[in-house]
C-alpha cells in the first residue's frame, strides 16, 4: 500500500516564526489533504490539494505530484497553531491514508 | 449547513459490554468512512460505506466489529464485547457521492474501555 511520511516529527517555534512541514508519498495518489488536530481532538480540514499551490490567511499549501511530495507553509505562528498537522492522500479505492504527522508546539 | 454529526462525543464501557457509535454525514453526502486513532498515533481507515452498501471494510478487524449505513437513519459503528484495546478515539468522515472528493470529518467518539 501507499506510505506517507511526515517530517519533521515534532516542530517546536516561538511566536511569529515561519515553518515549512513536508509530506512524501510512496505512489501516485488521487488526491491530498492537510488537517490539523487541535489539543481537543477535531480534525480541522485545511487544504484539499491533489496539486498546485494554495492559499488560506496564514496557511498555504503546495503539492507536486509528479515527484510525490507537498507541503504545509505556516507563517507568523501563533499559538493558536499548536496541535497535530496530519497529511493524508486518497488512494484509488477512495479511503484516505494518513501520514504519522507533525506536532507543533507555539510558544508566546 | 451542518456538518459531520457523531454521537456520543464520549463513551465509558466495561470489558464484554456492547459499544455503537453514530454517524450522521454532512446532507448531500452519501458517503461514509470510518476512522480509529490509537492514542499518540495517526487515523487509520476501519470501514468505508454508502446507502445500504459496505464498499470496503479492509481496515475493520475480522471479530466483534461491524458497520451499517441504511437507507433512512445515521451509520452505526457497532463493537461487540469490548475488551481494553478497543480504547481509541472513532471518527466518521463524509463525501459527496464522487470518487476521490475531500473528505469532511466529526468530532469523533472517544471510547473508554474499564
Amino acid at each position: 500500500g501507499i506510505q506517507v511520511e511526515q517530517s519533521p516529527p515534532d516542530l517546536i517555534l516561538q511566536e511569529g516564526a515561519n515553518s515549512t512541514l513536508r509530506c512524501n508519498f510512496s505512489d501516485s495518489v488521487n488526491n491530498l489533504q492537510w488537517f490539523h488536530q487541535n489539543p481537543w481532538g477535531q480534525l480541522i480540514n485545511l487544504f484539499y490539494i491533489p496539486s498546485g499551490t494554495k492559499q488560506n490567511g496564514r496557511l498555504s499549501a503546495t503539492t507536486v505530484a509528479t515527484e510525490r511530495y507537498s507541503l504545509l507553509y505556516i507563517s507568523s505562528s501563533q499559538t493558536t497553531d499548536s496541535g497535530v498537522y496530519f497529511c493524508a492522500v486518497i488512494d484509488n479505492t477512495d479511503k484516505l491514508i494518513f501520514g504519522t504527522g507533525t506536532r507543533l508546539q507555539v510558544f508566546p | 449547513n451542518a456538518g459531520v454529526m457523531q454521537n456520543p462525543r464520549h463513551l465509558v464501557r466495561r470489558r464484554g459490554q456492547e459499544a455503537r457509535l453514530r454517524c450522521s454525514p454532512m446532507k448531500g453526502h452519501s458517503h461514509v468512512y470510518w476512522y480509529r486513532q490509537l492514542p499518540e498515533e495517526g487515523l487509520k481507515f476501519m470501514v468505508y460505506l454508502q446507502k445500504e452498501n459496505i464498499i470496503d471494510e479492509s481496515g475493520m478487524p475480522k471479530e466483534r466489529f461491524s458497520a451499517e449505513f441504511p437507507k433512512e437513519g445515521p451509520s452505526i459503528l457497532r463493537i461487540q464485547q469490548v475488551v481494553r484495546g478497543d480504547s481509541a478515539a472513532y471518527f466518521c468522515a463524509s463525501s459527496p457521492p464522487y470518487t476521490g472528493y475531500e473528505q469532511y470529518f466529526g468530532p469523533g467518539t472517544r471510547l473508554t474501555v474499564t
